[in-house]
């Protein structure tokens, strides 16, 4: 596609319910990375992917937390028993290069997830 | 751990005028350094990417900087319109003591208004 897609956009679930956030990146990006946004901050790094492969998962807040890419292309983001302070928009980023230091990150439009 | 802090958050200005967003880091080991925009709802869009052997880089109407050794980086936006009203945000990709990377650490923006 043209761009990042993710997807729902936006996603209510009561707290203890488990979501799952997907991401389609741009075709043939070798690396993948999730954010997380709060209201008002920044975003905040949680893992990162390079073709299926999870060189690093140190951001992911706690072991509730859980991502993958089996195919090296689509990644999912899982979130198990939601708590109110998981509640954020949650970005994906894909990039071209395995060069890190080159590589421009594009980011999708995110899932705003809200937690009751 | 790496922080990257940026001033003014917030900055509010009449249209046409030159203005200057400040980005600084703490950790001088940085691969690149990007600028993005942020529109109310929307992802990121990367404006500019600096990489660590170069001192600036332009587009269009933005010029950005990068200073390693003071910690510094500099988003110019020359003769300010309505649309460039948003969040900008600076974020650094910085190196592991091995030569690898994470993801980007990001600041928590500055939310910029151009008064018509």
């Amino acid at each position: 596609g043209a761009g990042v897609s993710q997807s729902p956009r936006y996603k209510v679930a009561k707290r203890g319910q488990d979501v799952a956030l997907r991401c389609d990146p741009i075709s043939g990006h070798v690396s993948l990375f999730w954010y997380q946004q709060a209201l008002g901050q920044g975003p905040e790094f949680l893992t990162y992917f390079q073709n299926e492969a999870q060189l690093d998962k140190s951001g992911l807040p706690s072991d509730r937390f859980f991502a993958e890419r089996p195919e090296g292309s689509v990644s999912t983001l899982k979130i198990q028993r939601t708590q109110q302070e998981d509640s954020a928009v949650y970005l994906c980023a894909s990039s071209l290069f395995r060069n890190l230091a080159k590589n421009i990150q594009y980011f999708g439009a995110g899932t705003r997830l809200s937690v009751l | 751990k790496q922080e990257v802090t940026q001033i003014p958050a917030a900055l509010s200005v009449p249209e046409g005028e030159n203005l200057v967003l400040n980005c600084s880091f703490t950790d001088s080991a940085i691969y690149n350094l990007q600028w993005f925009r942020q529109d109310p709802g929307k992802g990121l869009t990367s404006l500019l990417l600096i990489q660590s052997s170069q001192r600036e880089q332009t587009s269009g109407r933005l010029n950005a900087s990068l200073d390693k050794s003071s910690g510094r980086s500099t988003l110019y936006i020359a003769a300010s319109q309505p649309g460039d009203s948003a969040t900008y945000l600076c974020a650094g990709l910085f190196m592991y003591s091995g030569g690898g990377a994470d993801g980007l650490t990001f600041g928590k923006g500055t939310h910029l208004i151009i008064q018509p």
